[in-house]
């Protein structure tokens, strides 16, 4: 069975450019999450999407944004690049109602912004 | 505050050496809490989760503790591997009526010949 699959693996970017990060969950399901991690730092949660739709959402600013599609893999879109939007972008899967399970990751985007 | 805080940072240990490593958490309602290994530039993988109720739990050479009275666990490795250099994360689950958890810092274990 595949796992979560992530693209692309490396994205370097230019200050103020638009990157678009692309996650596919493990077949059957439905909830996706999106983190960011720095540099020797822990995963911040960034994005919930279940079903289709926006479920909860971490502090970030509004250029980070997302979609889920029907077929529940999803996009992660980060606008006006900055410098410190450098870090591995993770995303993880589950099963749809099943609070408290473990999260299956992707082995995450690398986003370089120069 | 939620919050979930790990130590050491990190730690170097001999290959066959043993180590433990501490999770702190402060959050509530708790739901479980889950002891994730994150090798370098790959996703985490879960190691072991503990509920309320669980006070140890063993995965091969992982032997994971909970005192939920202190919320306080713990994670020990016997017998280092090489294999076993990782990022370690503490992850505590809420229990609400909608799905959060909350990532600990981690701490980074080196393991050397």
């Amino acid at each position: 069975e595949a796992g979560v699959t992530q693209s692309p693996t490396h994205l370097i970017k230019t200050r103020g450019q638009q990157a678009t990060l692309r996650c596919s969950p493990i077949s059957g399901h439905t909830s996706v999450y999106w983190y960011q991690q720095a540099l020797g730092l822990g995963l911040q949660f960034l994005l919930w999407y279940d079903e289709g739709e926006e479920r909860n959402r971490g502090n970030f600013p509004p250029r980070f944004s997302g979609r889920q599609f029907p077929n529940y893999s999803s996009e992660l879109n980060v606008n006006a690049l900055e410098l410190e939007d450098s870090a591995l972008y993770l995303c993880a899967s589950r099963p749809t109602g099943t609070v408290g399970e473990k999260l299956f990751f992707g082995s995450g985007t690398q986003l370089s912004v120069l | 505050k939620n919050q979930v805080e790990q130590s050491p940072q990190s730690l170097i240990i001999l290959e066959g050496k043993n180590c433990t490593l501490q999770c702190n958490y402060t959050v509530s309602p708790f739901s479980n809490l889950r002891w994730y290994k994150q090798d370098t530039g790959r996703g985490p993988v879960s190691l072991t989760i503990m509920t309320f109720s669980e006070n140890t739990k063993s995965n091969g050479r992982y032997t994971a503790t909970l005192d939920a009275d202190t919320k306080q666990s713990s994670l020990h490795i016997t017998a280092s591997q090489l294999s076993d250099s990782a990022s370690y994360i503490c992850v505590v689950s809420f229990k609400t009526s909608y799905d959060k958890v909350i990532f600990g810092p981690g701490t980074s274990l080196s393991v050397i010949p």
